[in-house]
């Protein structure tokens, strides 16, 4: 089996920083995935990378960038934290779109 | 946009009974429809998906049926066991280069022994 790991697992971080999230799969997974989730809330897609050279904005992309640096990495920025956006930020990874995905353990952002 | 709604956010079951978690969409071009489960302080884990050409879906325990018409789709546990407690989030998606995917905001589901 494959694992997913995110660094760091705490980020703390002070409003207005540039803050970046790391993610690495061993699955050989064509697809990745960042997702932001509140508390007590669903997952909100932030940017998905279908293959190693693409990258795709979800529907919360707005004052994040990303980048997939090799087939098995892709990272998350946060360009300027705001304290509204503490949550959990979860990696995951997939052999394509539309297929069962694997998540990471998480990186919980606070911002003070 | 697209709205997933999961219809009971907790629910409470004896041991041995079945559990029902609802779900409802709004988008039409919605195909795909997977099912996550997260146990306290876990990330998420896959436990059942079904697609749009499909209208019924069984692993073990997990039934998960789909009413495109009414763009609403369900998950069945069975035979409820105290580790299946958790919180389980049904998701939909698109595809064919309009990718989408949209989440519940989860339904914790408590098995009392």
């Amino acid at each position: 089996g494959g694992i997913i790991t995110q660094t760091p697992k705490f980020l703390i971080g002070q409003e207005g920083q540039k803050l970046t999230l790391k993610c690495q799969q061993n699955f050989n997974h064509d697809t990745m995935y960042w997702y932001r989730q509140d508390s007590g809330k669903g997952l909100r897609l932030i940017y998905y990378s279908i293959t190693e050279n693409d990258l795709q904005k979800g529907d919360l992309s707005e004052g994040y960038d990303a980048s997939r640096e090799k087939k098995s990495s892709f990272s998350l920025t946060v360009t300027s934290a705001q304290k509204n956006e503490m949550a959990v930020f979860l990696c995951a990874s997939s052999i394509g779109w539309g297929y069962e995905q694997y998540f990471g353990p998480g990186t919980r952002l606070t911002v003070l | 946009g697209e709205k997933v709604e999961q219809h009971e956010s907790t629910l409470s079951v004896r041991e041995g009974d079945s559990a029902v978690i609802n779900c409802t969409y709004t988008d039409t071009a919605s195909s795909y429809f997977p099912w996550y489960k997260q146990e306290a302080g876990k990330s998420l884990h896959f436990v059942i998906d079904i697609r749009s050409n499909v209208d019924r879906k069984q692993s073990q325990r997990l039934i998960v049926l789909l009413d495109k018409k009414a763009k609403r789709f369900s998950l069945h546990i069975t035979a409820t066991q105290p580790e299946d407690s958790a919180i389980y989030f049904c998701a939909a998606s698109t595809g064919n280069s309009n990718n989408r995917i949209f989440f519940g905001d989860g339904t914790q589901l408590v098995v009392k022994p």
